[in-house]
């Protein structure tokens, strides 16, 4: 079965520090795909970045990076330069192509926690 | 503006009760989710549908039903059955069910018991 796996329960940081989430993800599928979710504190999930399982480019978007290693089956997220209003909590997810209905899988969950 | 729309924001339970959350989208957006996020804790999975008059159960469905009788709206009904439902809920959707499309969310339904 698939599982996701986010170590870091919080991560408190000042701002302006550079702040990397892990995510290690297990799957048996060979095609399936990667995301990152936002959750601020006002509770909606707001969409980040995703990754399917054959581009393992890794990429920037802004204050966003993200490096994908499918040799240690992670998917690690950087945020450059924090600011407080990145203050929130940020989910991994996956979704397998054996999956019916497009169906997530989520991590427990990294709090980020950035003080002026 | 094209978004999902969940309420109420808070609502209370009280025992032996059922109570309704609202999901409404205006996104036409094929498929529908329900999750349920406890504190500290991920989203796990409770119903989807995929199209209109189907649904499926997800990874802890006991205690809940749902209903899809329009492509905008998929309501989710907490059962005096559900013994444990305080918790916060998400509504969301995806264009299709294609595999891969990123699931779009409401802004959440938070339910404790009275």
């Amino acid at each position: 079965a698939q599982k996701v796996t986010q170590a870091q329960t919080e991560i408190s940081v000042v701002e302006k520090e550079d702040v990397t989430l892990d995510c290690v993800y297990e799957t048996r599928d060979t095609t399936y795909y990667l995301f990152w979710y936002k959750q601020p504190p006002s509770g909606e999930l707001v969409f980040l970045i995703r990754r399917n399982s054959f581009d393992e480019q890794n990429e920037i978007s802004g204050r966003y990076s993200w490096n994908f290693q499918k040799s240690t089956s992670s998917f690690n997220f950087t945020i450059t330069a924090s600011q407080v209003v990145d203050s929130a909590v940020y989910f991994c997810a996956l979704s397998e192509r054996g999956a019916a209905g497009n169906k997530l899988t989520f991590g427990g969950g990294t709090r980020v926690l950035v003080k002026p | 503006d094209g978004g999902i729309t969940q309420s109420p924001k808070y609502l209370f339970r009280k025992e032996g009760q059922n109570v309704t959350l609202s999901c409404e989208q205006n996104l036409n957006h094929d498929a529908m989710y329900w999750y349920r996020q406890d504190p500290g804790q991920g989203l796990r999975l409770i119903y989807y549908s995929q199209i209109v008059n189907d649904f499926q159960k997800g990874d802890i469905a006991e205690g809940y039903s749902v209903s899809r009788e329009k492509k905008e709206s998929f309501p989710l009904t907490v059962t005096s059955a559900q013994k444990n439902p305080t918790a916060f809920y998400l509504c969301a959707s995806s264009p299709q069910p294609a595999q891969g499309q990123p699931q779009h969310f409401g802004d959440g339904t938070r339910l404790s018991i009275l």
